[in-house]
């Protein structure tokens, strides 16, 4: 099955600073890359996804890249502010296959 | 546009006690389920989903069951909790086909003493 291994598991950065957060997965035949945004207490949130004809995906302060000959993909935040603090998953799933989650990571934002 | 919903948001049960978490969908038809565990706020581990009324699949052997009595309603059962089934209980629908997001409602804390 599905392997998804998430790196760092604890990210500070200062405010206005960026954050880069790194996945990697073992199944080639994965296609679907999702990432969510957890706050305390409440369920993920969906932030942006990326599919595997793509190699790079931006919503304002928001950026996705992906590697598929490496197997790695990137979420990339930059101008953080204060309320980008949470934890954030990525994702995995192969055609006809489950969303394999990875560990998770904790950003801080100080101000 | 659409909705999910999960209750109780928070839950004390004794060892031994029985357990139902319901989560309602609205605003779609025929969506896919899932019931996640997540544990020390980290880390989602698939229990069940669904494809359809009456179609459950587990992904891991365990104390809990999972029932699909309507299209767009998903409970999560227990006949006897244990200590290991506190957690993070998170529900989550899509549509079905290739690469749909899953869109997750916000939880029910479950606190086994």
């Amino acid at each position: 099955g599905e392997n998804v291994e998430q790196h760092p598991s604890t990210l500070s950065v200062q405010e206005g600073d960026s954050a880069v957060i790194k996945c990697t997965y073992s199944d080639s035949a994965s296609n679907y890359f999702p990432w969510y945004k957890q706050e305390l207490g409440k369920g993920p949130q969906l932030i942006i996804d990326i599919r595997s004809n793509v190699g790079e995906k931006k919503d304002q302060r928001i950026a996705v890249t992906l590697n598929k000959t490496a197997k790695h993909f990137s979420l990339h935040i930059t101008e953080t502010q204060p309320e980008d603090s949470a934890v954030y998953f990525c994702a995995a799933s192969a055609p006809l296959g489950q969303l394999t989650f990875g560990s998770g990571t904790q950003l801080t934002v100080l101000p | 546009s659409q909705t999910i919903h999960q209750w109780p948001a928070t839950l004390v049960q004794p060892v031994g006690s029985p357990l139902s978490l319901e989560c309602t969908v609205e605003g779609t038809s025929n969506p896919n389920l899932y019931w996640y565990r997540q544990a020390a706020g980290r880390g989602l581990q698939l229990l069940f989903y669904s494809v359809g009324i009456g179609q459950i699949s587990s992904e891991v052997p365990q104390n809990l069951s999972a029932s699909r009595p309507q299209d767009r309603q998903f409970i999560l059962s227990s006949k006897k909790l244990l200590l290991s089934d506190s957690g993070f209980y998170l529900c989550a629908w899509n549509q079905g086909g290739v690469g749909q997001p899953q869109h997750f409602g916000d939880g029910t804390r479950l606190s086994i003493l």
